[in-house]
C-alpha cells in the first residue's frame, strides 16, 4: 500500500468550475500536509499547507484536513486555464515528506 | 528573496560515466533535501541534511550515489557510475521550518 494516494486523473473541468482533488495517507502519525502544483517540465511549487483539522482558505484554494479519516483535499474555485497542472499531495511524518503520484488537472476554456 | 538554485539544468551522459549536481539553498535554510522524480510520479527523498549532517540517507543507493554538504550551505549529489535507470529529474529543496521549497531541478538522461 502506497503511503500517499491521490485520486487518479486526469481531471477535466470547465473554466469557472470547482476542481476537487483528494488524497489519503496511511501513517496516522502524520503531522503536516501540503499541496504542490507542478507545471509540465517545471519543479513542484508549494501552494497550500495545513496542519490542523478543518478548512484553510487562500484565495481560490481551500485545503481540507480530516485526520480521523486520514484524508486531505484541495478545492480550486473559479478554475482558470492557468490552473492546468499536476497537483501533488505531500504528507510529512518524522520530518520526511512523502508524495502522491499527482493528479493532472485540465481546465478547458 | 532568491530561491533554490541548481545546476546544471540538463545533463546527458553515457552509462557508466560519473555525474554531479549542485544545489544552493535559500539563504538561512538549514535543512536541505535531494529528491529524485521519475516521470508520472511524485518526488522521492534521497537524502536530508540538517546543516552539515546527513540525518536521513536511508533511501540513497550508497553503492553509486554520494552527497556532501560542506559548511552547511551548498550541496553536491554525485552518481558514479550512472546506469540507464538513473534517468530522472533530480530536485533539491530547502526548508527553514516545515515547508519545503524546490529548485528547478536537473534533468538527467543516461544513454
Amino acid at each position: 500500500q502506497k503511503e500517499v494516494e491521490q485520486n487518479s486523473g486526469p481531471l477535466s473541468v470547465p473554466e469557472g468550475a470547482i476542481a476537487s482533488l483528494n488524497c489519503t495517507y496511511s501513517d496516522r502519525g502524520s503531522q503536516s500536509f501540503f499541496w504542490y502544483r507542478q507545471y509540465s517540465g517545471k519543479s513542484p511549487e508549494l501552494i497550500m499547507f495545513i496542519y490542523s483539522n478543518g478548512d484553510k482558505e487562500d484565495g481560490r484554494f481551500t485545503a481540507q484536513l480530516n485526520k480521523a479519516s486520514q484524508y486531505v483535499s484541495l478545492l480550486i474555485r473559479d478554475s482558470q486555464p492557468s490552473d492546468s497542472a499536476t497537483y501533488l499531495c505531500a504528507v510529512m511524518s518524522d520530518y520526511k515528506l512523502s508524495f502522491g503520484a499527482g493528479t493532472t488537472v485540465t481546465v478547458r476554456a | 528573496e532568491a530561491g533554490v538554485v541548481q545546476s546544471p539544468r540538463y545533463k546527458i551522459i553515457e552509462k557508466k560515466q560519473p555525474v554531479a549536481f549542485w544545489c544552493n539553498p535559500i539563504s538561512g535554510h538549514n535543512t536541505l533535501y535531494w529528491y529524485r522524480q521519475n516521470l508520472g510520479q511524485g518526488p522521492e527523498l534521497l537524502i536530508r541534511y540538517e546543516n552539515e549532517e546527513a540525518v536521513d540517507d536511508s533511501q540513497l543507493p550508497k553503492d553509486r550515489f554520494s552527497a556532501e554538504r560542506l559548511k552547511g550551505v551548498d550541496s553536491t549529489l554525485k552518481i558514479q557510475p550512472a546506469e540507464l535507470g538513473d534517468s530522472a529529474v533530480y530536485l533539491c529543496a530547502s526548508s527553514g521550518s516545515y515547508e519545503q521549497y524546490f529548485g528547478p531541478g536537473t534533468r538527467l538522461t543516461v544513454t
